[in-house]
């Protein structure tokens, strides 16, 4: 059965710091891979998501995300990190049919000024 | 373009009830997917809608069930509703069931039994 597994429960980072937030998988096949994020109140909003090809995915915000195989990893990163980045962050995996998306516990990330 | 919309955003239920929440999908798409989310815990898939038809369902009893209809909108019934129901009901549509089309979620419902 497919996983998640985001083992960092509470991370805080200085404003303009970088920033990797952790996400292992477990999963068959070849899995789908996304990042989430989820303000105070408001629903999820997709970061970016791996399907195939370069294992270095770009996404919104200045986000991006390293898919390795051999680690069984989908770590998100951020090279500067800004106030408004404070939020809940969610790693996801799926399969073709996207009807059983696994959602990993949640990562909170606080910014300090 | 209009994005999800779910009703109501709050709701107290006293246990054994029942609740309906509803769901207005992103126009143009056609897949609603219907997710818990726990106090402090990642969303868990109930079951989606594809045109009408479900196509897929997580680990939840029977007391929760749905509907889609024609224009693709979506409820989500629960019955003899539990303590532990009381959690965060997000709604995504997406434009096809298949995992390339990206879920877009609504602000939730956030339910509470007393």
């Amino acid at each position: 059965a497919q996983s998640v597994t985001q083992p960092d429960i509470h991370i805080t980072v200085s404003e303009g710091a970088s920033l990797e937030l952790r996400c292992n998988y477990s999963y068959g096949a070849t899995p789908y891979l996304f990042w989430y994020v989820q303000s105070p109140g408001q629903g999820l909003q997709l970061l970016l998501k791996y399907f195939s090809g370069d294992t270095l995915v770009q996404g919104i915000k200045g986000f991006e995300a390293e898919f390795k195989r051999s680690q069984s990893s989908f770590n998100l990163r951020k090279p500067s990190v800004h106030w408004s980045d404070a939020a809940e962050y969610f790693c996801a995996v799926a399969s073709y049919n996207n009807n059983d998306m696994r959602f990993g516990a949640g990562t909170r990330l606080t910014v300090k000024p | 373009e209009t994005g999800v919309t779910q009703s109501p955003t709050h709701l107290i239920k006293t246990r054994g009830q029942q609740v309906t929440l509803r769901c207005s999908s992103q126009s143009g798409h056609n897949t609603v997917s219907w997710y818990q989310q726990a106090l402090g815990q990642g969303p868990q898939f109930i079951f989606q809608y594809y045109r009408e038809e479900e196509n897929g369902r997580g680990n939840f009893p029977p007391r929760f069930s749905g509907l889609q209809f024609p224009n693709y909108s979506s409820e989500l019934n629960v019955n003899a509703l539990e303590l532990d129901d009381s959690a965060l009901y997000l709604c995504a549509s997406s434009y096809d069931r298949g995992s390339s089309s990206p879920l877009h979620f609504g602000n939730g419902t956030r339910l509470t039994v007393t």
